[in-house]
């Protein structure tokens, strides 16, 4: 139990276009999903948490214009990089937390992010 | 600022020997405390967590928790090759929202 999955697994991009991730909860509801981006031997930086059906909650320094965040329903939030630049590759990791039961987080497998 | 401290490592292990990793915590209020594996270009994987003071075991894992001292610890007995990774230390603040605090991880390493 307890299943997160991301799309794609990895990406390739030309920079200045927009790049969508989707994470889904697979055999759990989750009211809450987050987004992290992790850069080579470097620690997990949260960028925003995610709430299904109101605004996304960015961290300081996390620009929410550039990294869009839809949590349209209880198993699925989707982040848009929007007008990508090399300096956005990186790994992009999403969590999720169940709606019931406790507050642990469970990861995504990552979507590995590269803009040329 | 909420903080968790880790020792970044890396540490350095004989094939099943046992492997303590440590963490801190600078919020007293703090209530769950979890322990996550990250292999190299993966994402994390949970371990275990713990809420209460004491040991909780969980088949080589044993999770350790000391809230008067706002320690949580993670041993790995007969540690194998295959446990060599970066563990995360993640600990929830009671008034943090639902965010998690991670720690910057300390690296494992198992030598065969």
């Amino acid at each position: 139990g307890a299943v997160v999955s991301q799309h794609p697994s990895w990406v390739i991009c030309k920079s200045g276009t927009s790049v969508k991730i989707e994470c889904r909860s697979l055999d759990f509801q989750a009211t809450t999903m987050f987004w992290y981006r992790q850069f080579p031997k470097q620690s997990l930086m949260l960028m925003a948490t995610s709430n299904e059906g109101s605004k996304a909650t960015y961290e300081q320094g996390v620009e929410k214009d550039k990294f869009l965040i839809n949590h349209a329903s209880l198993t699925l939030s989707t982040l848009t990089v929007t007008s990508a630049h090399p300096e956005d590759s990186s790994f992009y990791i999403c969590s999720a937390r169940p709606a019931r039961g406790s507050d642990t987080q469970y990861f995504g497998p990552g979507t590995r992010l590269t803009v040329l | 600022q909420k903080e968790v401290e880790q020792n970044s490592g890396p540490l350095s292990v004989p094939e099943g020997a046992i492997a303590s990793l440590n963490c801190t915590y600078s919020d007293r209020g703090s209530q769950s405390f979890f322990w996550y594996r990250q292999y190299s270009g993966k994402s994390p994987e949970l371990i275990m967590f713990i809420y209460s003071n004491g040991d909780k075991e969980d088949g080589r894992f044993t999770a350790q928790l000391n809230k008067a001292s706002q320690y949580v610890s993670l041993l790995i007995r007969d540690s194998q090759p295959s446990d060599s990774a970066t563990y995360l230390c993640a600990v929830n603040p009671l008034d943090y929202g639902q965010n998690f605090v991670f720690g910057p991880g300390t690296r494992l390493s198992v030598l065969p």
